[in-house]
């Protein structure tokens, strides 16, 4: 069974810097592109970041780009968002997801999420 | 590429057929997914490729359309069904999401 978790939520000051990490199992977590999603109080999903199995060509969100980084960690099934200048409106549920098919290197559908990491700025 | 999808919300009865429709701004193939989500949990995803069914989803769901018009039928709304649903378009970066639609039991 496919598992992702996220961690590292948490309260932050407006400017301020968090990492958020997600732990994948049951899946072969090196052959997989991954994604952050976000979804804010009162609003819809919004996508945030992307990365390759491999962990190159990262995609940015405009809204993001410049402030976070997507990276992960293979030999520890793990990836990362590293989220620096938090402003009040990146307040929300950080979801991880996994691409559909294994070697993406484009974009594609997310067929398992984790429950998500609250970050709260303010 | 923007997403549009309507109704923004919707109230219907159990055993009901309702239909969610999501328009793309710009034609995108059939690079179209439809998520359901339920508050405080992960989004689930429903419908791959315009109208394949993910696997474990029941048959009750269904996705149709093409370039830029596409459609989510639930055939007869069982209890659980009533949640937020998304559209989302994985054909180009950045990836982009319908704004959901919420349907709510009458």
């Amino acid at each position: 069974e496919v598992q992702l978790l996220e961690s590292g939520g948490k309260v932050v000051q407006p400017g301020g810097s968090l990492t958020l990490s997600c732990v994948g199992s049951g899946f072969t977590f090196s052959s997989y592109a991954m994604s952050w999603v976000r979804l804010a109080p009162g609003k819809g999903l919004e996508w945030v970041s992307s990365v390759t199995n491999s962990g190159e060509g990262p995609q940015y969100a405009h809204y993001v780009r410049g402030r976070f980084s997507i990276s992960r960690d293979n030999s520890k099934n793990t990836l990362f968002l590293h989220m620096t200048s938090l402003r009040f409106e990146d307040s929300a549920t950080y979801h991880c997801a996994k691409t559909f098919q294994p070697y993406s290197g484009g974009p594609s559908t997310l067929d398992s999420w984790g429950p998500g990491s609250v970050v709260t700025v303010s | 590429i923007q997403l549009t999808q309507s109704p923004s919300s919707l109230s219907a009865s159990v055993g009901d057929r309702v239909t969610i429709t999501c328009r793309a701004s710009q034609g995108i193939r059939a690079s179209l997914a439809w998520y359901q989500q339920n508050p405080g949990k992960a989004p689930k995803l429903l419908i791959y490729s315009t109208s394949f069914l993910q696997t474990g989803v029941p048959s009750r769901f269904s996705g149709g359309g093409s370039g830029t018009e596409f459609t989510l039928t639930i055939s007869s709304l069982q209890p659980e069904d009533f949640a937020t649903y998304y559209c989302q378009q994985v054909h180009v970066y950045p990836l982009t999401f319908g704004q959901g639609t919420r349907l709510e039991i009458k």
